[in-house]
């Protein structure tokens, strides 16, 4: 079975910085989906960025972009330019092809220092 | 506005009285699934649906019942709440079930079983 495992429970930074959070799975598949969900105190899921395994080019939006290493199973997500209103918990997530779920990570929580 | 909708968003209960947590999309999406969130566990898999009159259950399927008998609809029972029950709930929907379909997530819902 596919794990998501986000090592870093907490995380902060200065506002108008950059700040990498971290994330690595484990499946055997070579075909897969991997997303970045930002939680806000409104505890709505929000869909962040989204990388399929079959592209080599890193997935970017905005002020957000990851760093896919498909070799090392890492997956982290960069915010540049950090803003208030990034504090949030991030979690990290897997799907594969057909399957019928999401595979989340432990969640990461960032704050933003003004 | 294309959206999963729950309810309640906030319940305290007591062990044993039964509930249901509804949930209905507007979207004509084919698939929907229930998680639960729960501290340093990320989010998980109680039950999911592909169509109507299909489901099938997640990882942590025991003390939750759940029926899809229209497209839009995808109640959560649990017929004897426990406090471990506690937790907070995510009804989610996407067009398919290919990994490629985004979830949409509603807001959430609060559970306290005492």
């Amino acid at each position: 079975a596919q794990t998501v495992t986000q090592s870093q429970p907490e995380m902060s930074v200065q506002e108008a910085e950059t700040v990498t959070l971290s994330c690595t799975y484990d499946t055997s598949e070579s075909d897969y989906y991997l997303f970045w969900y930002k939680q806000p105190p409104s505890r709505q899921m929000i869909l962040v960025i989204r990388q399929e395994a079959y592209k080599q080019q890193n997935a970017t939006e905005n002020r957000f972009s990851v760093n896919f290493q498909k070799a090392a199973k890492s997956f982290s997500l960069k915010i540049s330019d950090s803003q208030l209103g990034d504090a949030a918990m991030y979690f990290c997530a897997y799907r594969s092809p057909a399957a019928q779920k999401l595979v989340f990570g432990q969640g990461t929580r960032l704050t933003i220092n003004p | 506005e294309a959206q999963v909708t729950q309810n309640p968003r906030y319940l305290i209960t007591v062990t044993g009285k039964k509930l249901t947590v509804t949930c209905s999309q507007n979207m004509n999406h084919e698939y929907m699934s229930w998680y639960r969130q729960d501290p340093g566990l990320g989010l998980r898999q109680i039950y999911y649906s592909m169509n109507v009159e299909v489901t099938d259950k997640g990882d942590v399927p025991e003390g939750y019942k759940v029926s899809r008998k229209e497209k839009r609809n995808f109640p959560l029972i649990l017929e004897s709440p426990s406090p471990n029950q506690t937790s907070l709930y995510f009804c989610a929907s996407s067009p398919g079930v290919s990994g490629a379909n985004v979830l949409t997530f509603g807001a959430g819902s609060r559970l306290t079983v005492l």
